[in-house]
């Protein structure tokens, strides 16, 4: 069973602060790795994908992957109260079209 | 562009009624999924489709029916509804990569969320 882990949270961060979020995952051979915010309520919505082991950065999100470690992590920076809500993280391991995803992490940025 | 279009929003079912959960994209996505979302839970697979005609079961098919006739609709049937099946359900859709980005992140649609009582 391919399994995707993550800390339920809630995880707090006042704002302007880095938040970090983190994932890990089972499987060696996974090859893609998603992030997805989900507000309360509402449907997932990508923020970052990634696919080879580094730091991909878009505006105040970094994503990180280390393949031999099997993590991927989520850097937000300048948190801001709207970045309020559950990230999702979704692991790709290939020989299927689908993905596992993680419980979620919430997080809280606090005014 | 509308994207992932899913009705109903909301449903309430009595035990033992079946519905189907429509699901249809305007994006030309050869793949389609099905999820459910438990509270506190992640994102659990019920069926995808790579394709018209091509249908397989995710992690938690049972009591669950999927058919998959045209590449833009693909709808969720439950048979006889359980308190079990209370759930928030997601469509989504996403196009074959390839490479090392074989597969592309999933656009998802509103949700449905259903009550079984």
């Amino acid at each position: 069973q391919k399994e995707v882990e993550q800390n339920s949270g809630p995880l707090s961060v006042p704002e302007g602060a880095i938040a970090s979020l983190n994932c890990t995952y089972s499987d060696r051979g996974s090859q893609s790795f998603f992030w997805y915010r989900q507000y309360s309520g509402k449907s997932p919505e990508l923020i970052m994908f990634i696919y080879s082991n580094g730091d991909k950065e878009d505006g105040r999100f970094t994503a990180q992957l280390n393949k031999a470690s099997q993590y991927v992590s989520l850097l937000i920076r300048d948190s801001q109260p709207s970045d309020s809500a559950t990230y999702l993280c979704a692991v790709h391991s290939g020989g299927y079209q689908k993905v596992t995803f993680g419980i979620g992490t919430k997080l809280q940025v606090i005014p | 562009n509308a994207g992932v279009t899913q009705t109903p929003k909301f449903r309430i079912l009595k035990i033992g009624q079946s519905m189907t959960l429509q699901c249809t994209q305007d994006m030309n996505h050869n793949y389609m999924y099905w999820y459910r979302q438990d509270p506190g839970m992640g994102l659990k697979l019920i069926y995808y489709s790579v394709g018209a005609g091509i249908t397989d079961k995710g992690e938690v098919p049972n009591g669950y029916n999927v058919s998959r006739s045209t590449t833009e609709d693909f709808p969720l049937r439950l048979e006889l509804a359980a308190p079990s099946q209370t759930s928030v359900y997601f469509c989504a859709s996403s196009f074959p990569g390839q490479g090392l980005a074989v597969f592309q992140p999933q656009h998802f649609g509103d949700g449905t969320r259903l009550s079984i009582l």
